[in-house]
């Protein structure tokens, strides 16, 4: 039973580029969630998607956006990166309303 | 002020003893609460939820005071395999809602 995956690993960008992250939710699961963790820092909430569309989202500027696909799976997009949005960027997926998130091993994004 | 707040730590304690984390909220409305465990440049894994009544895992125990805003993870006879941020996390509605993070308690333990 494979656990939820995300790809790339790591990824490195330049200021300005754009990038998008993807994430498989884990067998079963039809809610897939973003979130950021800078060093040092608890992850942070980015956003939520279920049944294709956004239902929660967290303090994030426009330049985050996402999608998620009929097969449940989804992708995170940044545009015009910052020094800033280096960090971990974690996928977590869940039954909605069912059962606690579980979280993939993220994909680590550095920003030259 | 943030919404959950930790103490970040470190905590060296020597292998067999008791360590207690603590941890507070600042939303009433939140309704959800666990303690995940993230290894070094690991994802963050769930390691229990947390009841009014309190709950027991082994050597975890957890608890939860609703009126104080505070929840707690008490770890007994620590192993060196314990060593690991231990992140306090609300959420708001049902378990798969948007989850709140602290930024996390750092646990050594040493020979």
């Amino acid at each position: 039973d494979a656990g939820v995956t995300q790809s790339p690993t790591h990824l490195i960008k330049t200021r300005g580029q754009q990038v998008t992250l993807r994430c498989s939710p884990k067998s079963g699961h039809d809610t897939v969630s973003w979130y950021q963790q800078a060093l040092g820092q608890g992850p942070q909430f980015i956003f939520q998607y279920y049944e294709e569309e956004e239902r929660q989202r967290g303090n994030f500027p426009d330049r985050f956006s996402g999608h998620q696909f009929p097969n449940y799976s989804s992708e995170l997009n940044v545009n015009a990166l910052l020094l800033g949005d280096s960090a971990l960027y974690l996928c977590a997926s869940s039954m909605l309303q069912n059962q606690p998130q579980h979280f993939g091993d993220g994909t680590r994004l550095s920003i030259l | 002020r943030k919404e959950v707040e930790q103490d970040p730590g470190p905590f060296n304690v020597p292998e067999g003893a008791t360590v207690a984390f603590n941890c507070t909220y600042s939303n009433s409305a939140s309704q959800s609460f666990f303690w995940y465990r993230q290894d070094c440049r690991k994802e963050p894994k769930l390691l229990m939820s947390v009841y009014s009544s309190g709950n027991e895992d082994g050597r975890f125990t957890a608890q939860l005071n609703r009126a104080s805003q505070y929840i707690s993870l008490l770890i007994r006879d620590s192993k060196l395999s314990d060593s690991a941020t231990y992140l306090c996390v609300v959420a708001n509605t049902g378990t798969a809602s948007k989850l709140t993070f602290g930024t996390g308690t750092r646990l050594q333990v040493t020979l």
